[in-house]
């Protein structure tokens, strides 16, 4: 079974303050997804790493794969409050066919007004 | 449009009730999937459908049984459920090609069960 952990499980910080989460797997996915989850709704895709050692930016957010493909890390420059909530990183395992999903433990992140 | 729309958002019912959930694409993806996810953890897959077909079944009790009517409609038939079947059921689905790996979300369905 593959798994991917995420760190840290929770994280409560200041407005305007810098972050990191991480998501380590002893296992090397063919691509990894990050999704944001707000409560009672569906998570939602952020992004999306192939290549190892891929680096994809949105807005305040740097993604990156690691160069085995095993890890990944979202960096959060300039929190702000909207960016509250359950962040999910989710790996396709290589060389499966298509549909399986490993998701990780999950991040809760507050961001403090 | 990556929506994905789930109905109904809330459900409760009670052990004895058959219900179902339903969930909708229109974006040609060939690939639907049921999780389930409880509070504060990360979502578990149930089933997927490739196809219109059942491909993955991650040992589900019977209580819960899918169908996939045609390649946008995905149900999920819900009968003698116990209580702790109590959380977010989530529809997701993925397009072919490159980008398969790539699972979209519906809002979830909220089920209690009473």
């Amino acid at each position: 079974t593959q798994l991917l952990e995420q760190s840290p499980q929770f994280l409560s910080i200041q407005e305007g303050e810098n972050l990191t989460v991480y998501c380590n797997s002893s296992s090397v996915f063919s691509s990894l997804q990050w999704y944001r989850q707000e409560p009672g709704e569906g998570p939602v895709l952020l992004v999306t790493v192939v290549t190892g050692g891929e680096v994809k930016k949105l807005k305040r957010l740097t993604f990156q794969f690691g160069d085995a493909r095993k890890d990944s890390s979202l960096h959060i420059t300039a929190a702000q409050p909207g960016d509250t909530g359950l962040y999910l990183c989710a790996g396709a395992p290589r060389g499966f066919g298509n549909e399986k999903l490993t998701f990780g433990t999950g991040t809760r992140l507050t961001i403090i007004p | 449009d990556t929506e994905v729309t789930q109905t109904p958002k809330h459900l409760v019912m009670g052990m004895t009730n058959k219900k179902s959930l339903k969930c909708e694409q229109h974006m040609g993806h060939r690939a639907m999937y049921w999780y389930k996810q409880k509070a504060k953890k990360p979502p578990e897959l149930m089933f997927v459908y490739s196809y219109e077909k059942l491909s993955i079944n991650e040992s589900v009790p019977s209580r819960f049984s899918p169908e996939c009517p045609n390649s946008s409609l995905l149900n999920l038939h819900l009968h003698a459920l116990q209580p702790e079947d109590s959380a977010l059921y989530l529809c997701a689905s993925s397009p072919e090609g490159s980008t398969k790996n790539i699972q979209y979300f519906g809002a979830g369905t909220r089920l209690s069960v009473l």
